[in-house]
């Protein structure tokens, strides 16, 4: 049982280029959430999704595009990279208000550090 | 909206000794989640605790408990028997009991145990 997978795990970019980051899971959860932690600072909602396809924005999309067309994908898009997007970047998913409940509420993937120069 | 706040950056702890790091939130919901998560160097978001509103009873895991006082918004995290592993940061999050299940965290408390 892999969990959330994110590739790549580092990436550096230069201003206006775009980048997709990964993030798949295999425990068929309906919910899914990107997030961003910058240096020092909490992890803050980018984009989340109830199930394939149907998504919404969070706290801090701009800048951003997501997909979910399969309920084990969700990529996040970066269409015109800025240094303001440098980053750690974390997928996550839930399952089920019972999961919550649960040892892992929320799955974590491992997370993307992004640097754009 | 939903917001948490947790108001020290830094602390430090001896080893061995028990340390407290403070989280208010705000909310107008009367169902919902609160979680302490550890993020040490490694990046990993580890569950360290977590207590549902409706529980008056406050959680306990081992060396660490919380004391939740849900009039005055307030969930603090209590480390006993401090270890040098516990050296990391401490992020508090809110979760709403309904729709989206999506996390709001606070900005994080950096906690170093010294030797």
């Amino acid at each position: 049982n892999a969990g959330v997978t994110q590739t790549p795990k580092f990436r550096i970019l230069k201003i206006g280029q775009s980048m997709t980051l990964q993030c798949t899971q295999d425990m068929n959860h309906n919910y899914m959430y990107w997030y961003r932690q910058d240096p020092g600072m909490g992890l803050k909602l980018i984009y989340y999704s109830v199930g394939a396809g149907i998504t919404d924005k969070g706290e801090v999309p701009n800048g951003y595009n997501v997909s979910r067309s399969t309920t084990e994908d969700f990529p996040l898009r970066l269409e015109l990279a800025a240094p303001s997007q440098t980053s750690v970047y974390f997928c996550a998913s839930t399952p089920t208000t019972k999961e919550i409940g649960g040892n892992q509420p929320q799955h974590f993937g491992d997370g993307t550090r992004l640097s754009i120069l | 909206a939903q917001t948490v706040t947790q108001s020290q950056p830094e602390m430090s702890v001896q080893e061995a000794e028990t340390v407290t790091l403070s989280c208010t939130y705000d909310t107008s919901e009367n169902n919902y989640y609160l979680f302490w998560y550890k993020q040490p160097p490694s990046r990993q978001m580890i569950l360290v605790i977590r207590q549902e509103a409706y529980k008056q009873q406050n959680a306990t895991e081992n060396r660490f408990s919380v004391n939740f006082q849900k009039a005055a918004k307030s969930f603090s995290l209590k480390i006993s028997d401090s270890q040098l592993g516990d050296t990391a940061m401490y992020f508090c999050a809110f979760m709403k009991l309904a729709g989206t299940y999506k996390y709001i965290f606070g900005t994080g408390t950096r906690l170093k145990v010294l030797a």
